[in-house]
């Protein structure tokens, strides 16, 4: 079935440095996908989405392009804040029924 | 504008017992789902509901059960609390996926932490 698979964490970053979260996805057909963030305590909230091959998502100074021949989608962010800090959850739409397909999620500490 | 409203945040059950966590949404959206959240295991689906009346199995449906009276409502019940169940459980809504690309954007409540002893 689908699944996806992103690198293990915790990262930890000092403020101002280059993120990378690598997320890979196995799938039939194309399906959609995206970046969710957890920050603590709360729930999880879209951070951006693709829906189809070399589309690229962003927002917030995050950035995540969709490569099909990769099968990944890799989430950016070229000077990480403080508040950056959460748990990053790569996820892929998983069919009619709307639900999505959640990696493990990547916790992130960003160090002033 | 509330979004996803679950209830309660926080709950302890001593094993055997039942209890419902509610949620609830003022979206209209049609689409709700539960899920699961243990630590380093990401989410997986518990139930979904693509409209009133109509509730499915998701991954993880072993102990839990749902319904879907209104589209606002989507509770879900524990009946028999063990000890796996603990856990923090998030409720989502969204509307159809889109049809030219099936994207979906799921909107979260807060979630509840049920602890379970």
């Amino acid at each position: 079935g689908d699944s996806v698979t992103q690198m293990e964490g915790p990262v930890t970053l000092s403020e101002e440095a280059f993120l990378t979260i690598n997320c890979t996805y196995t799938a039939t057909g194309y399906p959609s996908l995206f970046w969710y963030v957890q920050y603590p305590g709360e729930g999880l909230q879209l951070l951006l989405k693709a829906t189809k091959a070399d589309d690229k998502g962003s927002n917030k100074g995050f950035e995540a392009t969709y490569r099909k021949e990769t099968t990944s989608f890799h989430l950016e962010k070229g000077s990480v804040q403080v508040s950056d800090s959460a748990v990053y959850f790569c996820a892929l739409s998983g069919g009619s029924q709307g639900n999505l397909i959640f990696g493990k999620g990547t916790k992130l500490s960003v160090k002033p | 504008n509330a979004g996803v409203t679950q209830t309660p945040k926080f709950r302890i059950l001593k094993i055997g017992q039942s209890m419902t966590l509610q949620c609830t949404q003022d979206m209209n959206h049609n689409y709700m789902y539960w899920y699961r959240q243990d630590p380093g295991m990401g989410l997986k689906l518990i139930y979904y509901s693509v409209g009133a009346g109509i509730t499915d199995k998701g991954e993880v449906p072993n102990g839990y059960n749902v319904s879907r009276s209104t589209t606002e409502d989507f509770p879900l019940r524990l009946e028999l609390a063990a000890p796996s169940q603990t856990s923090v459980y998030f409720c989502a809504s969204s509307p159809p996926p889109a049809i030219d690309s099936g994207a979906n954007v799921l909107t979260f409540g807060a979630g509840s932490r049920l602890t379970v002893l």
